[in-house]
């Protein structure tokens, strides 16, 4: 079965910081992958997606991801974080069943 | 282009009533899918649609169903409202099977209440 672990509940980073949130998938083939952000009261935006090739991947706002099959995971990076980068960060995974498993989520709190 | 829209926005329900959250989506896409989303929980996949006329169950499906008549359609029934309930809905729907140049387009959100 798929399963989506993110370890962290809550980060909070400086303004200007690096940023990395975690992420480890469980499934038993190549999966696809999703970085998905929720601004409060809002639905989910896309950031970027793992298929195949090249394992960083490079999505919006500056983020990027690195897949890492030897250790299960795509975990979120972005070098310098800004203030509207304040959200929640959700980390999915797909099979070849048609549904996105999610994880929990992520709650990114930037300070000035 | 109004993309995937959902409606109401809020709604309070009583223990008991019942109600439909409506999701409709304009870009002709087959797959539709249903979400809640609990605090700390992440997503939870309820019904999904691989086009009209075809429902399947997800993870959570209990006290809920689902009709798909139209390609645009994807409507949430709720028959007898209980406090576990009370979540955030969202729908959400992607042109077809998982394909790299594809991806699902979420709606913005129902918040039901059940008291």
């Amino acid at each position: 079965a798929q399963s989506v672990t993110q370890p962290d509940i809550h980060i909070t980073v400086s303004e200007g910081a690096s940023l990395e949130l975690r992420c480890n998938y469980s499934y038993g083939a190549t999966p696809y992958l999703f970085w998905y952000v929720q601004s409060p009261g809002q639905g989910l935006q896309l950031l970027l997606k793992y298929f195949s090739g090249d394992t960083l991947v490079q999505g919006i706002k500056g983020f990027e991801a690195e897949f890492k099959r030897s250790q299960s995971s795509f975990n979120l990076r972005k070098p310098s974080v800004h203030w509207s980068d304040a959200a929640e960060y959700f980390c999915a995974v797909e099979g070849n069943t048609d549904k996105l498993i999610f994880g929990t989520g992520t709650r990114l709190q930037v300070f000035p | 282009n109004a993309g995937v829209t959902q409606t109401p926005k809020f709604r309070i329900l009583k223990i008991g009533q019942s109600m439909t959250l409506q999701c409709t989506q304009d870009m002709n896409h087959n797959y539709m899918y249903w979400y809640r989303q609990d605090p700390g929980m992440g997503l939870k996949l309820i019904y999904y649609s691989v086009g009209a006329g075809i429902t399947d169950k997800g993870e959570v499906p209990n006290g809920y169903n689902v009709s798909r008549s139209t390609t645009e359609d994807f409507p949430l029934r709720l028959e007898l409202a209980a406090p576990s309930q009370t979540s955030v809905y969202f729908c959400a729907s992607r042109q077809g099977t998982l394909t790299s140049d594809n991806e699902q387009f979420f709606g913005p959100g129902t918040r039901l209440t059940v008291l």
